[in-house]
């Protein structure tokens, strides 16, 4: 079984650029999740898709940060404009719900770094 | 609200001693809590889970972790180090439902010293 897969693995980019990072998840998948992971830090939420619907945004920078998920797929999120904050990786994840509550896997991750 | 600590951000053991990573948890609900690894550029490996069975939970890798509602608990252990167990890693929690968001830890970062 394959598994998740994201791309690009690096980014570099300066302020005010604007980036997108796309995720496939393992097939079946209904859940996809989207996380910021800042050095030194555990992942923190951004969004939860339910197939292509929105579960969870709450934690979401609306003003720069978008997501979508067509056909409850592939899944992109972009970031217009970045900000040196933004330096993180972004890490895709995706479950079932059949194989239980929390058991997420996640893809390799995308190193952003803002500059 | 959910939330998760992890005392020790940094552990260092010597290869073939035990491994106690800890966590401590704070939930309004009766929670799910995980271990979490996750090694240099790589993304995050479920190591084990508590879904309210048993409260000694065991994992991949040797691993094990025990469910402590008194002290609001998960501790991870293992018996004897490897050099390969060098990783990052997370504690988290999350409600009975897969809508539940699962809020991560810190993390703790391993160094198994030869």
């Amino acid at each position: 079984e394959a598994g998740v897969a994201q791309s690009p693995r690096y980014k570099i980019i300066e302020k005010r650029q604007s980036v997108a990072f796309w995720c496939n998840p393992i097939s079946g998948h209904a859940t996809l999740y989207w996380y910021q992971q800042i050095l030194g830090q555990g992942p923190k939420l951004l969004i939860q898709f339910q197939n292509n619907g929105v579960v969870d945004d709450s934690q979401l920078p609306k003003d720069r940060f978008s997501a979508e998920r067509l056909k409850g797929v592939d899944s992109t999120l972009k970031i217009q404009p970045a900000k040196l904050e933004d330096s993180a990786v972004y890490l895709c994840a995706s479950s079932s719900g059949l194989a239980g509550v929390g058991e997420q896997y996640f893809g390799p991750g995308t190193r952003l770094t803002v500059t | 609200a959910q939330s998760v600590t992890q005392l020790g951000s940094h552990v260092s053991v010597s290869e073939g001693a035990l491994v106690l990573l800890r966590c401590n948890y704070s939930s309004s609900v009766p929670p799910y809590l995980f271990w979490y690894v996750q090694y240099p550029n790589q993304g995050l490996q479920l190591l084990l889970k508590y879904t309210s069975a048993a409260t000694l939970v065991k994992g991949i890798n040797g691993f094990e972790a025990e469910f402590k509602k008194s002290e609001t608990s998960f501790h991870l252990t293992k018996p004897s180090a490897h050099m390969s167990d060098a990783a990052e890693y997370f504690c988290a929690v999350s409600g009975e439902t897969s809508y539940d968001k699962v809020i991560f830890g810190p993390g703790t970062s391993l160094s198994v010293i030869p």
